[in-house]
């Protein structure tokens, strides 16, 4: 399967400010996925991000507040803009290596907004 | 979209074998049942993944009925580090991805010594 390395970890941000996630990796791969997971609560798919085009956002999440970038296929980055209490979650990025083999997954960033 | 239900939570003694249903009553044609596994501080870790009958790997079985309205996730023997969230989830399973898939609320197991 493929490895993921997601970074920060964790973080704590001021409200109004921004913070970029990065998810590296190891194998070239043609969608990435985005989630986030608020405390307690399972897994909400943010956005598909395929190279060389525009991510697709799911319902109630918008570019300007989660840009996110994909210049290559080992790589892409989420960003949590002019953030408020209500970001603090853990954030993922995953891939799908082989249909087979399901999802693989970082293993998130946990941002805290204060 | 195909939701799926599964009992919010489960206790368990250690060595016993653990059943968790989930329930996917408006199941499409070409979606697929995947199980995961979530500790703390991680992301969900693939389990088993099946279309229809049973699927057995080195970590666990998965039964799913003649109709695929529900499936089973069957542990066997569990031991203290099975406590997690489990997740079923159904989907499409397209040529290099998934398609149409929620992640339901999860299963949380907790295995007592």
């Amino acid at each position: 399967s493929a490895v993921i390395s997601q970074k920060p970890s964790r973080d704590i941000c001021q409200r109004g400010t921004s913070l970029t996630i990065q998810c590296q990796v190891d194998s070239q791969v043609t969608m990435m996925f985005w989630y986030r997971q608020q405390p307690g609560q399972s897994l909400t798919l943010i956005a598909t991000a395929n190279q060389g085009s525009e991510a697709t956002y799911e319902s109630g999440f918008v570019i300007d507040k989660f840009p996110i970038s994909r210049p290559n296929l080992t790589f892409s980055t989420l960003t949590v803009s002019n953030m408020s209490p209500e970001d603090s979650s853990i954030y993922l990025c995953s891939v799908v290596d082989r249909v087979d083999e399901g999802y693989t997954f970082g293993s998130g960033t946990r941002l805290t907004v204060v | 979209l195909a939701k799926t239900t599964q009992p919010i939570s489960m206790d368990s003694y250690e060595g016993q074998e653990v059943n968790i249903t989930c329930s996917h009553n408006n199941i499409a044609t070409n979606d697929y049942i995947t199980w995961y596994q979530q500790f703390p501080s991680q992301g969900p870790r693939f389990i088993i993944q099946g279309y229809k009958t049973k699927v057995t790997n080195e970590v666990a079985s998965l039964f799913i009925p003649a109709d695929r309205k529900s499936s089973t996730l069957s542990l066997p023997r569990v031991s203290l580090s099975d406590t997690a969230v489990y997740y079923c989830l159904v989907g499409e399973l397209m040529k290099t991805s998934y398609d149409k898939v929620i992640f339901g609320p999860g299963t949380s197991l907790s295995v007592i010594p």
